[in-house]
């Protein structure tokens, strides 16, 4: 149980244009979604929390008009990139939280998606 | 949010155990400690949470002394597929009815070898 999918799992595009990610809850329902960004050999930083239903709450320096986050459903959040640059280039993992078999609060991580802007 | 401070690294043989050791000297009365395990380019994997004393699962043992202000994983007999980083976290808390933010440290990252 608990299980959380991203896709695409990696991807590769141009600069300037944009990139959308999925994040899917499978097997239970979300009611907070997360995105996280991490650099190589660097900690996961947080960049927002996202509850369904409503406009997604983001970290200071982090540019909500760039990292367009959207959480329409209980199992389904997306974070666009938009008019992604090389400085954009990073993994990003998404976690889903709510609903999950155990603690109703913990968090449960994507496999991630490796952004790469040429 | 409070802090957790671990070791950055560690190394084992495999077949030993290995204890990694976390200090979050300002926790609050309604937080959670949690762990997970990373390897590379993948997601954090949920390893154990506890609140207080002992708690144990099929992977993990997690030891919090009745101060709580420092917390204890204990990885019985490790293999080489237990290199990873491992991370404490201080959340979610208790009865909130939402998710909390987690804040990542550097984590510990372990190495094991023959």
């Amino acid at each position: 149980g608990a299980v959380v999918s991203q896709h695409p799992s990696w991807v590769i595009c141009k600069s300037g244009t944009s990139v959308k990610i999925e994040c899917r809850s499978l097997d239970f329902q979300a009611t907070t979604m997360f995105w996280y960004r991490q650099f190589p050999k660097q900690s996961l930083m947080l960049m927002a929390t996202s509850n369904e239903g409503s406009k997604a709450t983001y970290e200071q320096g982090v540019e909500k008009d760039k990292f367009l986050i959207n959480h329409a459903s209980l199992t389904l959040s997306t974070l666009t990139v938009t008019s992604a640059h090389p400085e954009d280039s990073s993994f990003y993992i998404c976690s889903a939280s709510g609903g999950a078999p155990g603690r109703t609060d913990t968090q449960y991580f994507g496999p991630g998606t490796r952004l790469t802007v040429l | 949010l409070a802090k957790t401070t671990q070791p950055i690294s560690m190394d084992s043989y495999e077949g030993q155990e290995v204890n990694i050791t976390c200090s979050h000297n300002n926790i609050a009365t309604n937080d959670y400690i949690t762990w997970y395990q990373q390897f590379p380019s993948q997601g954090p994997r949920f390893i154990i949470q506890g609140y207080k004393t002992k708690v144990t699962n099929e992977v993990a043992s997690l030891f919090i002394p009745a101060d709580r202000k420092s917390s204890t994983l204990s990885l019985p007999r490790v293999s080489l597929s237990d290199t990873a980083v491992y991370y404490c976290l201080v959340g979610p808390s208790l009865n909130t009815g939402t998710a909390s933010k987690l804040t990542f440290g550097t984590g510990t990252r372990l190495q094991v070898t023959l």
